[in-house]
């Protein structure tokens, strides 16, 4: 099954917005609202950032939104701190023979 | 607290087979369906297998479909992972984590507690 196509890299200064694209298709991202993110820092497990496209866990910051549109959903953090950087990845329920797929990851730099 | 602590890595030469085990804890095991994601080194996260609370429906990625059996104990709160056929292309760590299913009631469409990995090196 193909991953869901994410940029490879994005970066950011302190205090500004970035956004992470997640592209997938009709059968994943497009069909269904269960989108979700997760940031990895070196050598640590995933956590949970966002869930069901726009939600956020408890305890997780309120600089974190989620979004989606047709086939892509976006990632989008405010107010960039140097605790964001990490790996950031989706992951989508699928109507295809398999029943999830992840994006293939995008690294965060804050500058 | 919620946890979820993978074991059963190791060296495996290709061909060989090793099971994996979670230990869950913090949660009642069977409201949960649970899923197993594993990480190359150096590269992104690929999804498994998941399973849903009782065992009666699995799905597998292509990758491990024939070769890989999720399978869980409710009465263990343990979840596991047979792993046969294995090849050089195995070689990652393999996290545990809870969601990914349905139970009884309800389904968890997303990946809420993980574990850290036990490595799995397929060589020879």
């Amino acid at each position: 099954q193909s991953a869901l196509t994410q940029p490879a890299s994005v970066s950011g200064s302190p205090g500004q917005s970035i956004t992470i694209s997640c592209t997938g298709t009709s059968s994943d991202v497009g069909a269904y609202n269960y989108v979700s993110w997760y940031r990895q820092h070196p050598g640590k497990a995933p956590k949970l950032m966002i869930y069901g496209v726009n939600n956020r866990p408890s305890g997780v910051s309120n600089r974190f939104s989620g979004s989606k549109s047709g086939n892509t959903a976006s990632l989008t953090i405010s107010g960039l701190q140097a605790e964001d950087e990490g790996d950031y990845y989706c992951f989508s329920y699928t109507s295809t023979m398999t029943l999830w797929v992840f994006g293939g990851g995008t690294k965060l730099t804050v500058l | 607290d919620v946890q979820v602590v993978e074991s059963g890595g190791g060296v495996v030469r290709p061909g060989g087979s090793l099971r994996l085990s979670c230990a869950a804890s913090g949660f009642t095991f069977d409201d949960y369906g649970m899923t197993w994601v594993r990480q190359a080194p150096g590269k992104g996260l690929e999804w498994v297998a998941s399973i849903n609370w009782n065992g009666g429906s699995t799905g597998y990625a292509d990758s491990a479909k024939g070769r890989f059996t999720i399978s869980r104990d409710n009465t263990k709160n343990s979840l596991y992972l047979q792993m046969n056929s294995l090849r050089a292309e195995d070689t990652a760590f393999y996290h545990c984590a809870r969601g990914g299913g349905c139970s009884s009631a309800s389904c968890l469409y997303y990946l809420d507690y993980w574990g850290q990995g036990t490595l799995v090196t397929v060589s020879s």
